[in-house]
């Protein structure tokens, strides 16, 4: 079914710490996987995504793993600014078929 | 700026009127679609267009939902009689079919039922 969050858990981190966002996806058969940003008001914003056949990639100052055996999806981000204070959010999708998003997570950053 | 844009980007409206949502895509951007957020929720996906064809609803689209996409080009979304629980961000997003499924998503038009 659709994945909704209904609870938003929340991690903080120290400026300049790293910072690891986990997500558990639903659907073992999904085969794109992507991270977003979402600044209060605003719409996502795209950061990251990563194909089944992959179990890792790296951009700038982020990192997406993948586990397809416990379903898990992670988001490293190097060096946490007070920029990277957002919800983040994972999104699945199978076949070219529509995203479904997970529960996002707040990260705050705090000096 | 070349994003999807979105408009309005506030709307507050009475019970029972009803209230019609613009969307710009990414030009050449085949793929359009449309999902709901409330507060605290991951988006949910209400419908998306391949060019001009609606392809896929999701439940949550009432009969009191409609969305068009006549030229391939802009998207519409009404919403007819509204209620409170329409209250959300409506959000717009569009894809590039060739890019797999990366989307990208406009800044949302805030609905408020009062």
């Amino acid at each position: 079914g659709e994945s909704v969050g209904l609870h938003l858990p929340t991690l903080s981190v120290q400026e300049g710490d790293n910072s690891i966002i986990n997500c558990a996806y639903s659907n073992s058969a999904s085969d794109y996987f992507i991270w977003y940003k979402q600044e209060s008001g605003k719409g996502p914003q795209f950061i990251i995504d990563i194909r089944s056949n992959m179990d890792k990639r790296q951009g700038q100052r982020v990192t997406v793993l993948l586990n397809k055996t416990v379903k898990h999806l992670s988001l490293q981000i190097a060096a946490t600014q007070p920029g990277d204070s957002a919800v983040y959010f994972c999104a699945e999708s199978y076949n070219t078929d529509k995203l479904i998003f997970g529960t996002g997570t707040r990260l705050q950053v705090f000096p | 700026d070349t994003g999807v844009s979105q408009d309005p980007r506030h709307k507050i409206t009475k019970r029972g009127q009803n209230v019609t949502f613009r969307c710009d895509p990414i030009s050449e951007h085949n793929r359009l679609y449309w999902y709901r957020q409330t507060l605290g929720q991951g988006p949910e996906f209400l419908t998306y267009f391949q060019n001009e064809a609606q392809l896929e609803k999701s439940r949550l689209l009432s009969d009191r939902f409609s969305a068009e996409r006549p030229k391939g080009s802009f998207s519409t979304l009404e919403i007819q009689r509204t209620e409170q629980g329409d209250s959300a961000m409506y959000l717009c997003a569009s894809s590039p079919t060739w890019s797999g499924n990366t989307i990208y998503f406009g800044e949302g038009s805030w609905l408020t039922v009062v």
